[in-house]
């Protein structure tokens, strides 16, 4: 009973650097998302995916890319690290209907990211 | 999207009950009102959904006001692993873009 699955939980990127952080999700959801959350702050959307092949920006996608070739993965790649990438990064899945599953969006546990 | 407003924090003791509240006046027919909580150095997680009725479930109860403008999430008896940060978001069946506000920061106190 795996859920949602991110790796690596903690690391160090120096800056200029560039690095991929891995999602699975093991309950066949169409939809996944990246978020980060920063210091006391709420979460923002960085890219979203409806399902493999497709992908869409968030409100904060700058410096970051995505792909989905799977229905399971969906990682995030960061290019040319910058210290204001440092932040906590969530990834989440979902059913896509509103009311399906009681319409439950499941988080990974976090990766906790700090660029130097 | 519409968007939801949300006090910055809130008080309780232990063992009381605990409104928080959340003010959605833009939401529209189709709009499904999320609760999620936050615990410290954890990902968000599922506390409750509705529509338009009252949902009761072993976590909470979500009040939904009958213009559907506000709603309000009810912990019967707080305790202490309740402190969290509690967001209110709203979803339709689009479900694509899922914006979370900054959300009410929970203190229990002993």
């Amino acid at each position: 009973n795996a859920g949602v699955t991110q790796t690596p939980k903690f690391h160090i990127l120096k800056i200029g650097q560039s690095m991929t952080l891995q999602c699975t999700q093991d309950m066949n959801h169409n939809y996944m998302y990246w978020y980060r959350q920063d210091p006391g702050m709420g979460l923002k959307l960085i890219y979203y995916s409806v399902g493999a092949g497709i992908t869409d920006k968030g409100e904060v996608p700058n410096g970051y890319n995505v792909s989905r070739s799977t229905t399971e993965d969906f990682p995030l790649r960061l290019e040319l690290a910058a210290p204001s990438q440092t932040s906590v990064y969530f990834c989440a899945s979902s059913y896509p209907r509103a009311g399906q599953d009681g319409n439950t969006i499941y988080f990974g546990e976090g990766s906790w990211l700090t660029v130097v | 999207d519409a968007k939801t407003t949300q006090p910055n924090s809130m008080e309780s003791n232990e063992e009381e009950p605990v409104h928080l509240p959340c003010n959605h006046s833009t939401i529209s027919g189709t709009d499904y009102i999320h609760w999620y909580r936050q615990l410290p150095s954890q990902g968000p997680e599922y506390v409750i959904h509705g529509l338009t009725s009252n949902v009761n479930n072993r976590m909470a109860s979500l009040a939904i006001a009958e213009d559907r403008k506000s709603s309000t999430l009810i912990l019967h008896r707080a305790t202490l692993r309740d402190a969290a940060v509690y967001y209110c978001i709203l979803r339709n069946n689009a479900g694509n873009m899922l914006t979370f506000g900054g959300g009410t920061r929970l203190m229990v106190k002993p």
